[in-house]
């Protein structure tokens, strides 16, 4: 079955230092894969998308990287802050499967940066 | 001004009853989405619509049914409410017929069933 799995529930990152976030997926041909934050109480919000032809895509302090042959995705927020605070998740979109039926959504990893 | 609103953000109620949740957005986007977050966080697509066609997510109940009156609203009718229904619901939006691009979702519903 299709799987989508992020590094950690929670990761803890001093301020000032890079947060590297991770994606696995398994049973996927994803033509696409987004990034979304999460607050509490809040709907997802829309970070990056970067598709399968590309390997790198950058915005401001993130950095997400997208590698088919590992079928994995790297989300990366340099010079953390404490306001970075909050579930990221990992989304696919595009499969084979076709269609619009959504994105597949990770259970998200609750990032907490340390002042 | 809200791109993607719900009402009501809180609903509480007894099983067994029918109740709905009302979604508009005012972004000119073509598809809408509706999606579950369970009490794990996991956030789980339930319906994608715009003016040509559903799709259902097969383990969604036939409880659930999506209802839209024009394409700028995707209003979301649960009858038999179970307690296992408990959960926040997402909706969300993109531009075109396709879920290529960025989704807009909006503050959620939080159910509670009783």
């Amino acid at each position: 079955s299709q799987k989508i799995e992020q590094n950690s529930e929670a990761l803890n990152i001093q301020e000032g230092k890079t947060a590297t976030l991770t994606c696995n997926y398994t049973n996927y041909s994803p033509a696409y894969l987004q990034w979304y934050r999460q607050d509490p109480g809040r709907g997802p919000v829309f970070l990056l998308l970067i598709r399968e032809n590309e390997k790198e895509k950058r915005k401001e302090r993130l950095k997400v990287t997208f590698d088919t042959t590992l079928k994995q995705s790297l989300f990366h927020i340099t010079a953390s802050q404490p306001a970075d605070s909050a579930t990221y998740l990992c989304a696919l979109g595009g499969d084979s499967g076709g269609g619009a039926d959504g994105l597949t959504f990770g259970k998200g990893t609750h990032l907490i940066i340390q002042p | 001004d809200t791109a993607v609103s719900q009402t009501p953000k809180y609903l509480v109620t007894q099983m067994g009853n029918d109740k709905s949740i009302k979604c508009e957005q005012n972004l000119g986007h073509d598809t809408m989405y509706w999606y579950k977050q369970d009490s794990k966080k996991f956030l789980k697509i339930m319906f994608s619509y715009n003016n040509k066609e559903l799709i259902i997510n097969e383990t969604v109940p036939n409880r659930f049914s999506p209802k839209s009156p024009d394409k700028a609203h995707l209003n979301l009718h649960i009858n038999s409410l179970e307690l296992g229904d408990s959960a926040v619901y997402f909706c969300a939006s993109t531009l075109g017929t396709s879920a290529y691009g960025e989704q807009f979702f909006g503050p959620g519903t939080r159910l509670t069933v009783l």
